[in-house]
């Protein structure tokens, strides 16, 4: 079946750090692939989203780039900020299923 | 646009007792969806509905029922309480087609 594997946190770094957060996947189809952001106390957002071979999604200075080859979609930003501090979801559906499936989450704290 | 609204946002119940968590999605997606969120499982999809009507199950539906009679409500009722349902519960829409889904703010429900 169709399943995400994501980085065990929690991940903590210091303000204007480099952040990867690594997620890779297994797919019976082509997937799309997302990335879902979750702060504090509140739901899900789509952070990025890229839904073909080499594709690069990016928002809010994060980038994450569909590779096919070594089936994942890490997820980086150059230099983060305290107000990055969330939980991070990779995420998978497969065209024709309206399923997600979700890796375990990632939480970040970014320290000032 | 209000979104994905979820009713109530804490809930604590006893064992055994039944209660209905309460979806809304005012964007006339198709598509909608329940999750439970669990430390270090990310999500799981309990039920999901692809139109009024129209429901079925994901990967975790014991314990839960689910209808579908208009577009924009679906409520997801606990049958009886067990203390393993102690999560917080996610409510998700889409369209169609549309890679995106939309979340909800979230439910914290505590089975005692």
């Amino acid at each position: 079946g169709d399943s995400v594997t994501q980085m065990e946190g929690p991940v903590t770094l210091s303000e204007e750090a480099f952040l990867t957060i690594n997620c890779t996947y297994t797919a019976t189809g082509y997937p799309s692939l997302f990335w879902y952001v979750q702060y504090p106390g509140e739901g899900l957002q789509l952070l990025l989203k890229a839904t073909k071979a080499d594709d690069k999604g990016s928002n809010k200075g994060f980038e994450a780039t569909y590779r096919k080859e070594t089936t994942s979609f890490h997820l980086e930003k150059g230099s983060v900020q305290v107000s990055d501090s969330a939980v991070y979801f990779c995420a998978l559906s497969v065209l024709n299923d309206y399923k997600l499936s979700f890796g375990a989450g990632t939480t970040v704290t970014v320290r000032a | 646009n209000a979104g994905v609204t979820q009713t109530p946002k804490f809930q604590v119940l006893k064992t055994g007792q039944s209660m209905t968590l309460q979806c809304a999605q005012d964007m006339n997606h198709e598509y909608m969806s329940w999750y439970r969120q669990d430390p270090g499982m990310g999500l799981r999809l309990i039920h999901y509905s692809v139109g009024a009507g129209i429901t079925d199950q994901g990967e975790v539906p014991n314990g839960y029922n689910v209808s579908r009679s208009t577009t924009e409500d679906f409520p997801l009722r606990l049958l009886s309480a067990a203390p393993s349902q102690t999560s917080v519960y996610f409510c998700a829409s889409k369209e169609g087609r549309a890679y995106e889904q939309y979340f909800g703010p979230g439910t914290r429900l505590t089975v005692t």
